[in-house]
């Protein structure tokens, strides 16, 4: 299996501010890429993806950036709720039939009021 | 909710023993992908199904194996279980790329 540390990084932020979440791949090859959330006795949640023929996404109060040159992805939250306080963790795979996403150690997300 | 459903919610084994969890895909979903988390960490491809043939395998032994049903529903073995099986079990239906996952099985081995 990937290696994935055991201590994860965590992002507080106030209520209403904007989030920005960060995640490096490491395959060059990896074409399409997802973004979830989970929260504590759930299941990942999908919140948002992206093809590598593409540098940016949004949705509704999310964005997905994409640089292909550096391998980086990140996720930006607008006005940061306390709902949405959970563990991030993006997935990346290199496979045109969904198979073997490889997920990222996954960034908490703490919100404070 | 996505509509992937797995049973049971909890399950207690020991060392040795053999388990089936199952999984009920997302209606119109053809794809079903399995995966173990670890306490803290992110989910590890098992393997995937489409259309009731293995489609795809990660690094993970042998005894660990699947099936899935004219219905798209699946199930995941694992034999001869270990202490480091402890983990929740997901699954994830699809019907491209884009994976919906279930609320996940934990398993806990003593």
């Amino acid at each position: 299996g990937e290696s994935v540390g055991l201590h994860l990084p965590t992002l507080s932020v106030q209520e209403g501010d904007n989030s920005i979440i960060n995640c490096a791949y490491s395959n060059s090859a990896s074409d399409y890429f997802i973004w979830y959330k989970q929260e504590s006795g759930k299941g990942p949640q999908f919140i948002i993806d992206i093809r590598s023929n593409m540098d940016k996404r949004q949705g509704q109060r999310v964005t997905v950036l994409l640089n292909k040159t550096v391998k980086h992805l990140s996720l930006q939250i607008a006005a940061t709720q306390p709902g949405d306080s959970a563990v991030y963790f993006c997935a990346e795979t290199a496979d045109n039939y969904g198979q073997n996403f490889v997920f990222g150690p996954g960034t908490r997300l703490s919100v404070l009021p | 909710e996505t509509g992937v459903t797995q049973s049971p919610t909890h399950l207690i084994k020991t060392r040795g023993q053999q388990v089936t969890l199952r999984c009920s895909s997302q209606s119109g979903h053809n794809t079903v992908s399995w995966y173990q988390q670890a306490l803290g960490q992110g989910p590890q491809f098992i393997f995937q199904y489409y259309r009731e043939e293995e489609n795809g395998r990660g690094n993970f032994p042998p005894r660990f194996s699947g099936l899935q049903f004219p219905n798209y529903s699946s199930e995941l073995n694992v034999n001869a279980l270990e202490l480091d099986d402890s983990a929740l079990y997901l699954c994830a239906s699809s019907r491209d790329t884009r994976q919906f996952f279930g609320p996940g099985t934990r398993l806990t081995v003593l």
